[in-house]
Protein backbone atom coordinates (compact mmCIF):
# COMPACT_ATOMS: atom_id res chain seq x y z
CA UNK A 1 0.00 0.00 0.00
CA UNK A 2 0.79 3.40 -0.73
CA UNK A 3 2.23 5.64 1.88
CA UNK A 4 3.22 9.05 2.41
CA UNK A 5 4.45 10.72 5.81
CA UNK A 6 4.62 13.53 7.10
CA UNK A 7 6.79 15.43 9.51
CA UNK A 8 5.74 17.81 11.80
CA UNK A 9 2.18 17.25 12.23
CA UNK A 10 1.79 20.83 13.10
CA UNK A 11 4.50 23.79 13.47
CA UNK A 12 3.98 27.09 15.44
CA UNK A 13 6.45 30.00 14.20
CA UNK A 14 6.62 33.71 14.58
CA UNK A 15 6.69 36.07 11.65
CA UNK A 16 10.22 35.82 9.40
CA UNK A 17 11.38 32.59 10.62
CA UNK A 18 12.23 29.87 8.12
CA UNK A 19 10.30 26.45 8.35
CA UNK A 20 11.40 23.21 6.88
CA UNK A 21 8.78 20.70 5.95
CA UNK A 22 9.34 17.30 5.10
CA UNK A 23 7.82 14.60 3.62
CA UNK A 24 8.90 10.87 2.63
CA UNK A 25 7.02 8.14 0.60
CA UNK A 26 6.52 5.18 -0.59
CA UNK A 27 4.33 4.65 -3.42
CA UNK A 28 4.63 2.15 -6.27
CA UNK A 29 5.63 3.38 -9.63
CA UNK A 30 6.64 6.67 -8.13
CA UNK A 31 6.40 9.32 -11.18
CA UNK A 32 6.13 12.70 -9.22
CA UNK A 33 6.13 14.29 -5.48
CA UNK A 34 3.40 17.66 -5.74
CA UNK A 35 3.36 19.83 -2.65
CA UNK A 36 -0.22 21.63 -2.11
CA UNK A 37 -1.23 24.56 0.38
CA UNK A 38 -4.60 24.10 2.00
CA UNK A 39 -6.29 26.92 3.77
CA UNK A 40 -10.00 26.85 4.45
CA UNK A 41 -11.00 24.66 1.27
CA UNK A 42 -9.61 22.79 -1.22
CA UNK A 43 -5.60 22.58 -2.09
CA UNK A 44 -3.58 25.08 -4.13
CA UNK A 45 -0.98 23.36 -6.07
CA UNK A 46 2.65 24.15 -5.36
CA UNK A 47 5.47 22.28 -6.68
CA UNK A 48 5.28 19.10 -8.51
CA UNK A 49 9.05 17.30 -8.30
CA UNK A 50 10.04 14.63 -10.69
CA UNK A 51 13.81 14.63 -10.51
CA UNK A 52 16.04 14.46 -7.97
CA UNK A 53 18.30 17.28 -6.91
CA UNK A 54 16.68 19.96 -8.70
CA UNK A 55 15.50 22.80 -6.59
CA UNK A 56 11.95 24.32 -6.90
CA UNK A 57 11.49 27.81 -5.92
CA UNK A 58 8.22 30.17 -5.91
CA UNK A 59 8.91 33.32 -4.69
CA UNK A 60 9.68 32.50 -0.49
CA UNK A 61 8.88 28.97 -1.02
CA UNK A 62 11.49 26.04 -2.42
CA UNK A 63 11.42 22.46 -2.68
CA UNK A 64 13.32 19.56 -3.72
CA UNK A 65 13.17 15.81 -4.15
CA UNK A 66 15.68 12.78 -3.35
CA UNK A 67 14.59 9.91 -4.94
CA UNK A 68 17.21 7.87 -3.69
CA UNK A 69 16.01 8.03 0.26
CA UNK A 70 12.74 9.01 -0.98
CA UNK A 71 11.96 12.30 0.56
CA UNK A 72 10.79 15.79 -0.10
CA UNK A 73 11.07 19.00 1.52
CA UNK A 74 9.58 21.91 1.57
CA UNK A 75 10.97 25.02 2.79
CA UNK A 76 9.19 29.00 3.27
CA UNK A 77 11.83 32.05 4.20
CA UNK A 78 10.87 34.84 5.68
CA UNK A 79 7.54 33.63 6.80
CA UNK A 80 4.19 35.93 6.95
CA UNK A 81 1.10 35.47 8.72
CA UNK A 82 -0.47 34.54 5.26
CA UNK A 83 1.43 31.46 5.21
CA UNK A 84 -0.66 29.81 7.58
CA UNK A 85 -1.97 26.89 6.39
CA UNK A 86 -2.12 23.53 5.78
CA UNK A 87 0.88 22.32 3.52
CA UNK A 88 -0.02 18.35 1.74
CA UNK A 89 2.63 16.35 0.12
CA UNK A 90 1.29 13.59 -2.19
CA UNK A 91 2.78 10.73 -3.79
CA UNK A 92 1.85 10.23 -7.61
CA UNK A 93 1.82 7.01 -8.63
CA UNK A 94 2.29 5.81 -12.04
CA UNK A 95 -0.27 4.06 -14.16
CA UNK A 96 -3.37 5.05 -15.86
CA UNK A 97 -4.92 6.90 -13.54
CA UNK A 98 -2.15 8.72 -12.13
CA UNK A 99 -3.59 8.36 -8.51
CA UNK A 100 -2.35 10.64 -5.27
CA UNK A 101 -1.89 9.48 -2.44
CA UNK A 102 -1.69 12.41 0.41
CA UNK A 103 0.36 12.80 3.53
CA UNK A 104 -1.48 13.74 6.87
CA UNK A 105 -0.06 17.28 6.46
CA UNK A 106 1.56 19.71 8.24
CA UNK A 107 -0.26 22.50 9.83
CA UNK A 108 1.66 26.07 9.72
CA UNK A 109 0.95 28.52 12.47
CA UNK A 110 2.59 31.47 12.10
CA UNK A 111 2.21 33.93 14.07
CA UNK A 112 2.50 38.04 13.80
CA UNK B 1 -7.07 27.81 -16.92
CA UNK B 2 -8.15 24.91 -15.21
CA UNK B 3 -11.36 25.30 -13.40
CA UNK B 4 -13.23 23.01 -11.30
CA UNK B 5 -15.63 23.86 -9.58
CA UNK B 6 -18.45 22.01 -6.59
CA UNK B 7 -22.10 22.52 -6.24
CA UNK B 8 -23.24 22.59 -3.54
CA UNK B 9 -20.50 24.36 -1.05
CA UNK B 10 -22.52 22.75 1.97
CA UNK B 11 -25.26 20.90 2.21
CA UNK B 12 -27.36 19.64 5.50
CA UNK B 13 -29.21 16.36 5.38
CA UNK B 14 -31.23 14.39 7.36
CA UNK B 15 -29.84 10.70 8.43
CA UNK B 16 -31.66 8.27 5.82
CA UNK B 17 -31.33 10.57 2.89
CA UNK B 18 -29.63 10.88 -0.22
CA UNK B 19 -27.30 13.69 -1.78
CA UNK B 20 -25.66 14.22 -4.50
CA UNK B 21 -22.38 16.69 -5.13
CA UNK B 22 -21.63 17.94 -8.33
CA UNK B 23 -18.13 18.04 -10.04
CA UNK B 24 -17.63 20.12 -13.41
CA UNK B 25 -14.71 21.40 -15.29
CA UNK B 26 -15.16 24.84 -16.57
CA UNK B 27 -12.78 25.19 -18.97
CA UNK B 28 -11.47 21.99 -20.28
CA UNK B 29 -12.45 18.30 -20.48
CA UNK B 30 -11.68 16.04 -17.94
CA UNK B 31 -10.81 12.59 -18.74
CA UNK B 32 -10.25 11.63 -15.21
CA UNK B 33 -11.78 12.79 -12.01
CA UNK B 34 -11.14 11.71 -8.62
CA UNK B 35 -13.50 11.96 -5.73
CA UNK B 36 -11.12 12.64 -1.61
CA UNK B 37 -13.13 12.96 1.33
CA UNK B 38 -11.14 14.80 4.27
CA UNK B 39 -12.51 15.04 8.24
CA UNK B 40 -11.35 16.98 10.18
CA UNK B 41 -7.44 17.73 10.68
CA UNK B 42 -7.22 14.76 8.47
CA UNK B 43 -5.56 14.02 5.28
CA UNK B 44 -7.07 13.72 1.72
CA UNK B 45 -7.89 10.32 1.48
CA UNK B 46 -9.14 9.31 -2.58
CA UNK B 47 -12.79 7.43 -2.36
CA UNK B 48 -12.77 6.85 -6.15
CA UNK B 49 -11.20 7.55 -9.75
CA UNK B 50 -13.69 7.79 -12.51
CA UNK B 51 -13.01 7.94 -16.07
CA UNK B 52 -15.80 9.04 -18.30
CA UNK B 53 -17.82 6.88 -19.54
CA UNK B 54 -16.97 4.49 -17.76
CA UNK B 55 -17.56 2.86 -13.83
CA UNK B 56 -15.81 4.35 -11.26
CA UNK B 57 -12.62 2.29 -9.45
CA UNK B 58 -13.16 2.57 -5.00
CA UNK B 59 -10.20 2.59 -3.09
CA UNK B 60 -10.64 -0.65 -0.75
CA UNK B 61 -12.98 0.29 2.27
CA UNK B 62 -14.85 2.50 0.28
CA UNK B 63 -18.49 1.39 -0.21
CA UNK B 64 -19.69 1.72 -3.89
CA UNK B 65 -23.07 1.27 -3.46
CA UNK B 66 -23.25 3.86 -0.86
CA UNK B 67 -21.07 6.57 -2.73
CA UNK B 68 -22.73 6.40 -6.13
CA UNK B 69 -20.03 7.85 -8.65
CA UNK B 70 -21.32 8.80 -12.29
CA UNK B 71 -19.35 10.14 -14.84
CA UNK B 72 -21.70 10.88 -17.57
CA UNK B 73 -19.82 13.52 -19.39
CA UNK B 74 -15.91 14.68 -19.66
CA UNK B 75 -17.10 17.90 -17.93
CA UNK B 76 -19.33 16.65 -14.97
CA UNK B 77 -18.86 13.89 -12.50
CA UNK B 78 -21.23 13.15 -9.72
CA UNK B 79 -21.05 11.83 -6.16
CA UNK B 80 -24.02 10.51 -4.61
CA UNK B 81 -24.07 9.85 -0.76
CA UNK B 82 -26.83 7.53 0.01
CA UNK B 83 -28.80 6.84 2.84
CA UNK B 84 -26.62 9.17 4.75
CA UNK B 85 -25.17 8.54 8.40
CA UNK B 86 -23.74 11.00 10.88
CA UNK B 87 -20.46 9.37 10.05
CA UNK B 88 -20.54 10.03 6.67
CA UNK B 89 -20.49 14.06 7.31
CA UNK B 90 -17.23 15.44 5.96
CA UNK B 91 -15.45 17.95 3.85
CA UNK B 92 -15.85 15.95 -0.07
CA UNK B 93 -13.20 17.12 -2.45
CA UNK B 94 -12.96 16.69 -6.44
CA UNK B 95 -10.25 17.06 -8.59
CA UNK B 96 -10.12 16.14 -12.63
CA UNK B 97 -7.26 15.48 -14.93
CA UNK B 98 -7.34 16.90 -18.49
CA UNK B 99 -6.13 14.12 -20.73
CA UNK B 100 -4.08 16.91 -23.00
CA UNK B 101 -2.66 18.81 -20.06
CA UNK B 102 -0.51 16.70 -18.49
CA UNK B 103 -1.06 14.46 -15.70
CA UNK B 104 -1.95 17.37 -13.36
CA UNK B 105 -4.86 17.43 -10.46
CA UNK B 106 -6.79 20.23 -10.47
CA UNK B 107 -8.82 20.34 -7.23
CA UNK B 108 -12.72 21.85 -6.77
CA UNK B 109 -13.36 23.99 -4.18
CA UNK B 110 -14.69 21.08 -1.84
CA UNK B 111 -18.19 20.23 -0.56
CA UNK B 112 -19.14 20.02 3.44
CA UNK B 113 -21.56 17.72 3.99
CA UNK B 114 -23.34 17.36 7.30
CA UNK B 115 -26.10 14.78 8.31
CA UNK B 116 -27.99 15.49 10.80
Amino acid sequence: EDKVVQSPLSLVVHEGDTVTLNCSYEVTNFRSLLWYKQEKKAPTFLFMLTSSGIEKKSGRLSSILDKKELFSILNITATQTGDSAIYLCAGDSGGSNYKLTFGKGTLLTVNP
Amino acid sequence: GAVVSQHPSWVICKSGTSVKIECRSLDFQATTMFWYRQFPKQSLMLMATSNEGSKATYEQGVEKDKFLINHASLTLSTLTVTSAHPEDSSFYICSARAGDRGYEQYFGPGTRLTVT
